[in-house]
């Protein structure tokens, strides 16, 4: 069954400062890879997706993120912290079977950012 | 352009009531899908559908769990009775077919007493 971990519970980061939330999943065939972020009390809200081709993925906010098979992983990055991005972030593993196969969630990681 | 609707936002009871949640999804989009997330997880699915029929509810606890879509648009999600560990997050998202890009609703926050 395809599993998704995200080894890092809470980040803390300063305003301005680089970030990288980890990523890795656990299947045997080339997944669908996405990323969302949940801000406090609302919805999860897509980052950005990756389903083949070029394995750096550009998002909105800022945010991208790499696709490394031998790694099995599906980082996020963004090289320079706001304090709006103060959320919950999520990594997500589907796969095309038919089209519409449910995405499987990690845990999630909680981004703080001070000042 | 109107988001994925929810209601109640949040609701309290006592184990062993019934509960009921409604979500309209966006205008056009085919798949809808109920998500639960327990507090310190991601979400997980619960059903999801196709316009009105059920694409996939194996991860739905059946005896007290129930959803419907009759009119392929919007949806309900029932609980009874509710039991302790049903204390979530109740997420709907909807999409125009696949699961490219779910566009979730704020979610119902419930707390089973």
């Amino acid at each position: 069954a395809q599993s998704v971990t995200q080894p890092d519970i809470h980040i803390t980061v300063s305003e301005g400062a680089s970030l990288e939330l980890r990523c890795n999943y656990s299947y045997g065939a080339t997944p669908y890879l996405f990323w969302y972020v949940q801000s406090p009390g609302q919805g999860l809200q897509l980052l950005l997706k990756y389903f083949s081709g070029d394995t750096l993925v550009q998002g909105i906010k800022g945010f991208e993120a790499e696709f490394k098979r031998s790694q099995s992983s599906f980082n996020l990055r963004k090289p320079s912290v706001h304090w709006s991005d103060a959320a919950e972030y999520f990594c997500a593993v589907g796969f095309y079977t038919s089209g519409n196969t449910p995405l499987v969630f990690g845990k999630g990681t909680r981004l703080s950012v001070i000042a | 352009e109107a988001g994925v609707a929810q209601s109640p936002r949040y609701k309290i009871i006592e184990k062993r009531q019934s509960v009921a949640f409604w979500c309209n999804p966006i205008s056009g989009h085919a798949t809808l899908y109920w998500y639960q997330q327990i507090l310190g997880q991601g979400p997980k699915l619960l059903i999801q559908f196709q316009n009105n029929g059920v694409v996939d509810d194996s991860q739905l606890p059946k005896d007290r769990f129930s959803a419907e879509r009759l009119k392929g648009v919007d949806s309900t999600l029932k609980i009874q009775p509710a039991k302790l560990e049903d204390s979530a997050v109740y997420l709907c998202a909807s999409s125009l077919g696949g699961n490219e890009k779910l566009f979730f609703g704020s979610g119902t926050q419930l707390s089973v007493l």
